[in-house]
């Protein structure tokens, strides 16, 4: 089947690390992405790991993959109070160049 | 560059009226699909156009309905509208040579049904 899960909320506080982690399903998804959607906006990518990675890093942003488990979590380092937004972990169902099938989406909320 | 750009970006609308979004892609994407964003959820699949032709669609009824055109703008079009298809639609395009499915997204389309 195809179903991605997130924890709905995570409230952290300037400066510190937040780590937002995604279940998936499709055990044959090829690629996994992050995108942040900030209020009344579209859908930004942060990034994207592929599949026979474990790591990949991005500046303050890394991403762990444990495709034994299917889990797959967002690291953001240092983190600021531009960073609350709603955070979407995504799959490629099959590993296709079509749909996304996303979660519910963790909202981030940064305090001082 | 503009990326995708969405029109128009609120609406409202009353039970089974007709709606039509429209979208352009960002320069040098060949590839538009729609998503549907009910509040609180993330985007669900609609369908995906390339080459003028519907590639993949997702579990939508056939009010839900999808043009491509030879510039790869692309128009989302919904008749008979629910009250449940009050969301935020969402436009995005990405360029079918690319290794990994990276969509560039619009701000989307706000539309409220009563």
């Amino acid at each position: 089947g195809e179903d991605v899960e997130q924890s709905l909320f995570l409230s952290v506080r300037e400066g510190d690390s937040s780590v937002i982690n995604c279940t998936y399903t499709d055990s044959s998804s090829t690629y996994l992405y992050w995108y942040k959607q900030e209020p009344g906006a579209g859908l930004q990518l942060l990034t994207y790991i592929f599949s026979n990675m474990d790591m990949k890093q991005d500046q303050r942003l890394t991403v762990l993959l444990n495709k034994k488990d299917k889990h797959l979590s967002l690291r953001i380092a240092d983190t600021q109070t531009g960073d609350s937004a709603i955070y979407f972990c995504a799959e490629t169902p099959g590993g296709g160049y079509n749909k996304l099938i996303f979660g519910a989406g963790t909202r981030l909320a940064v305090h001082p | 560059d503009a990326g995708v750009t969405q029109s128009p970006t609120h609406l409202i609308k009353t039970r089974g009226q007709q709606v039509t979004l429209r979208c352009s892609p960002k320069s040098g994407h060949d590839t538009v699909s729609w998503y549907q964003q009910a509040l609180g959820q993330g985007p669900q699949f609609i369908f995906q156009y390339y080459e003028e032709e519907e590639r993949q669609r997702g579990n939508f009824p056939d009010r839900f309905s999808g043009h491509q055109f030879p510039n790869y703008s692309s128009e989302l079009n919904v008749n008979a509208l629910l009250l449940g298809d009050s969301a935020l639609y969402l436009c995005a395009s990405s360029w079918t040579g690319a290794g990994a499915n990276v969509l560039t997204f619009g701000a989307g389309s706000r539309l409220t049904v009563l």
